[in-house]
């Protein structure tokens, strides 16, 4: 079993700019959620997915974050019009809904805005 | 929504001591407690959990209470060896299937 798999691991990007955030969830995960991780703020929820539907979107900040899942091997997570503040490891974890909740989270991706 | 809180922020404790993390909860429909360990460059991973139906738990060196009434929950780490020096998270979370509420997280060091 390869994990919860995040691509890209790194990213810069400038300030304005787009950002789409890749996962894909263990095989057979039926939840998906996205969290940001700073030094300041902890771990902070996003967003998750449950059988592919969008369940709780309250973590995200409405206006430039975005996410979506297609099917059921992978999630993405877009980010438009890029801020510094936006600067954080953005952590995509899985879990068999129903099964105790354990979140399993894959290696993050690191986006920096410059 | 639940918030979670976890003292202390930074914890240092001398090599084969004990070491305790507390977290409190708001939401007493929360029946869910992962605790994850974080290390430096890695992604968490769950180390222990306690639903509510219990009051205590232990793997190996780690202990977990919970106290309901008081929405409290707490991790202990017995003989501490400095490979436990990570970042701890409790979290909370009211429904199978939901979303966990993390902890601020604690920075435990064991020093040898």
């Amino acid at each position: 079993n390869a994990g919860v798999i995040q691509t890209p691991r790194h990213k810069v990007t400038g300030k304005g700019q787009e950002a789409t955030l890749w996962c894909e969830p263990i095989s057979g995960h039926s939840a998906v959620f996205w969290y940001r991780q700073t030094i300041v703020q902890g771990l902070e929820f996003l967003t998750y997915f449950r059988n592919q539907a969008p369940i709780d979107d309250s973590g995200m900040p409405k206006e430039r974050f975005s996410a979506q899942m297609p099917n059921q091997s992978h999630s993405t997570l877009k980010i438009q019009s890029t801020q510094p503040q936006d600067s954080a490891v953005y952590l995509c974890a899985s879990s068999l809904a129903g099964a105790g909740n354990t979140l399993y989270f894959g290696e993050g991706s690191r986006l920096i805005v410059v | 929504g639940e918030q979670v809180e976890q003292l202390p922020s930074i914890l240092r404790v001398q090599e084969g001591s004990s070491a305790s993390i507390n977290c409190s909860y708001e939401d007493s429909a929360s029946n869910y407690f992962p605790w994850y360990k974080q290390e430096p460059g890695e992604n968490p991973k769950l180390i222990i959990d306690i639903r509510s139906n219990m009051e205590r738990k232990q793997i190996q060196e780690l202990i977990v209470l919970l106290d309901k009434k008081a929405k409290r929950f707490s991790l202990h780490i017995t003989d501490t060896q400095p490979g436990d020096s990570a970042m701890y998270f409790c979290a909370a979370s009211y429904n199978a299937g939901a979303k966990l509420t993390f902890g601020g997280g604690t920075r435990l060091t064991v020093r040898p």
